[in-house]
């Protein structure tokens, strides 16, 4: 079946270190890949989205990168502030018209000041 | 503020109790879920409704049952839970079609005695 592969499950970098998670999926039809950042106790919240006819987005410190050969991609924070430590979640969506997304298991970032 | 509300915010039951849990969109969206998060676990897909239509029965057992009688709204009905099925249950809505952003709502956190 479908699956997406996340790492690392952790991660600890220093206040102003990058940092980079990285996900893999299985499913070639996907087209649709979401990182979301999940805070202690809050919900789940979209920080940025890429699309399979793209290879690169950036958002001021975030970027995702694709490469839809090796179905694999990643997201990059810059220049981390504490305030980014959270479990970050990379997603695929399921067939390519459907609207269903399948979530790898998450990384926990923190950073330290 | 949301957009995406869920009620109650905590539920303790007994195994042989039933209960429901609410979801309301107020984003103007046609699809919702019901997403399922343990511990040290991905994000685990329930359901999937699109257009008032269910599309997604992720081998959910049958003591979970979905009801989304329109758009806006979707029930998670529960009966005869197992301890196992202790976590926090996300709903989310999007706008149906490939490629498009969910957004959760604040999450239910189910405990079963």
């Amino acid at each position: 079946g479908e699956n997406v592969e996340q790492h690392p499950s952790t991660l600890s970098v220093q206040e102003g270190d990058s940092a980079v998670i990285k996900c893999t999926y299985s499913d070639s039809a996907s087209n649709y890949f979401p990182w979301y950042k999940q805070e202690l106790g809050k919900r789940p919240q979209l920080i940025i989205d890429i699309r399979s006819n793209v290879g690169e987005k950036k958002d001021q410190r975030i970027a995702v990168t694709l490469n839809k050969t090796a179905k694999h991609f990643s997201l990059h924070i810059t220049e981390t502030q504490p305030e980014d430590s959270a479990v970050y979640f990379c997603a695929a969506s399921i067939r390519q018209a459907g609207t269903a997304l399948i979530f790898g298991k998450g990384t926990t970032l923190s950073v330290s000041s | 503020e949301t957009g995406v509300t869920q009620t109650p915010r905590h539920l303790v039951m007994g195994m042989t109790n039933k209960k429901s849990l609410k979801c309301e969109q107020h984003l103007g969206h046609n699809a919702m879920y019901w997403y399922k998060q343990s511990a040290k676990k991905p994000l685990e897909l329930m359901f999937v409704y699109n257009f008032k239509e269910q599309t997604e029965n992720n081998s959910v057992p049958s003591r979970f049952s979905p009801e989304c009688p329109n758009s806006s709204h979707l029930f998670l009905h529960l009966h005869t839970l197992q301890p196992e099925d202790s976590a926090l249950y996300l709903c989310a809505s999007s706008q149906e079609g490939g490629g498009r952003p969910q957004h959760f709502g604040d999450g239910t956190r189910l405990s079963i005695l």
